[in-house]
């Protein structure tokens, strides 16, 4: 079965930073492209960022670029994502996804990881 | 860059009923970088929809998208139980992903 498990998420000091990491099983994944989505308490879905299959190609969102980098180990199955200059606006769950095979969606979610940036 | 709306932003109806969900984007996009996707409370999102109007695998047939240019919809032909839930339309060309604000669907 396919899965996504992310992991990394905790409590977070203003200005502080984190990596988050999603460790993939059940599937190719060295073949698809890869992301991040966020979800703040009680809003809506927020793209971060995604990956393609190699990892050559990396696209992050206008409201976080420049504060997160993301990456992928192919031969760990795993996918990375850090974040700088954390702001209580950062609080959010943070979801992993895979990209559908050929369409622009994301096919398969993992169930989170909880990241609170307070004092 | 493409922005996404959703109405209405609460939609009431009893199991059984037929709901349609629009997503309108801010300039025209083709159909194939629509999707929409479902999130239970307390659940990661799923996705049912891509490319407009293509079911994504395992999603009952009672789900069906529709749209061209700006104007897309997501019809749930019978209310299930378990289709009270909220639906976001997203949009993509391969470089950038946007969600649109949601619709939720609850009991009334």
């Amino acid at each position: 079965e396919a899965q996504l498990v992310e992991s990394g998420g905790g409590l977070v000091k203003p200005g502080g930073s984190l990596r988050l990491s999603c460790e993939v099983s059940g599937f190719i994944f060295r073949s698809f492209t890869m992301a991040w989505v966020r979800q703040a308490p009680g809003k809506g879905l927020e793209w971060v960022s995604s990956i393609t299959s190699g990892g050559t190609y990396k696209y992050y969102s206008d409201s976080m670029k420049g504060r997160i980098s993301t990456s992928r180990d192919n031969a760990e199955n795993s996918l990375f994502l850090h974040v700088d200059s954390l702001t209580d606006a950062d609080t959010a769950v943070y979801y992993c996804a895979r990209g559908d095979s050929g369409w622009p969606a994301f096919d398969l979610w993992g169930q989170g990881t909880l990241v609170t940036v307070s004092s | 860059e493409i922005v996404l709306t959703q109405s209405p932003v609460t939609l009431s109806l009893s199991p059984g009923e037929r709901a349609t969900l629009t997503c309108k984007a801010s300039q025209s996009v083709s159909s194939d970088y629509l999707a929409w996707y479902q999130q239970r409370a307390g659940q990661a999102p799923r996705l049912l929809i891509y490319g407009s109007s293509r079911r994504a695998s395992g999603i009952p047939d009672r789900f069906s998208g529709s749209g061209s240019g700006t104007d897309f919809s997501l019809t749930i032909s019978r209310l299930e139980p378990e289709d009270f839930a909220v639906y976001y339309c997203q949009f993509s060309d391969n470089s950038v992903w946007t969600f649109g604000p949601g619709t939720k669907v609850e009991i009334k």
